[in-house]
């Protein structure tokens, strides 16, 4: 069975303050890794899709990487706005997604 | 180009009643699935459709069921309402299916079951 681990639950930064989310995985045969943001009320929104260990994709302040066993979201001087849950999801051989229970990050001004 | 969008976006329903919710994927996507989000449980796949056929299901009872049709549309079915079908329901659609494509999700549709 697929299991997504997502660390820490919670996040609280100050405008400026980078950090890392981490989320481990165990699946059979990875398809992909996915990076999702949801704010309060919506439906989840797309980020990064990542293939196979060693790859690496950036967009503004986010950077997300990938090895065997993990995945960071890396977050580079984050503000306000920034604010959400971030998940992640595997797919592999099961051919569904399998969600982690999220990270909820606060940035504080 | 349109995102996914989900009708209703609210819904209120008593217990055993039945609901249907409907998904228009993104112009050009073959492929919806659909998920329950609750607290505790989180994002939990329900199914997947793919030219207008079920290629896989989650771990939910048979009281949920879903169709696709010809123009990509799909409709998600609930029977026999329990309390804790109470969720946000979610479409997402992709070009391909899974497990390799990336997935787009709509708004989706908050279920409250009194």
């Amino acid at each position: 069975e697929d299991q997504v681990t997502q660390s820490p639950e919670a996040l609280r930064l100050q405008e400026g303050e980078s950090s890392s989310l981490n989320c481990s995985y165990t699946v059979s045969g990875l398809r992909g890794l996915f990076w999702y943001r949801q704010d309060p009320g919506k439906g989840p929104e797309f980020l990064f899709t990542l293939y196979s260990a060693g790859e690496e994709k950036e967009k503004e302040r986010l950077k997300a990487t990938l090895t065997k066993k993990e995945s960071f979201l890396h977050i580079t001087a984050p503000k306000p706005e920034d604010s959400a849950t971030y998940l992640c999801a595997v797919s592999g051989s099961a051919r569904q997604l399998t969600f982690g229970s999220g990270t909820q990050l606060t940035v504080l001004p | 180009k349109a995102g996914v969008t989900q009708t209703p976006r609210y819904l209120i329903k008593t217990r055993g009643q039945q609901v249907t919710l409907s998904c228009s994927p993104i112009s050009g996507h073959r492929s919806v699935s659909w998920y329950q989000q609750t607290p505790g449980q989180g994002l939990q796949f329900l199914f997947e459709y793919f030219s207008e056929t079920q290629r896989n299901k989650g771990n939910f009872p048979g009281r949920f069921s879903g169709r696709q049709f010809s123009n990509s549309r799909s409709e998600m079915n609930v029977s026999t309402l329990e309390l804790g079908d109470s969720a946000l329901y979610l479409c997402a659609s992709s070009f391909g299916t899974l497990p390799q494509e990336t997935q787009y999700f709509g708004p989706g549709t908050r279920l409250l079951v009194l």
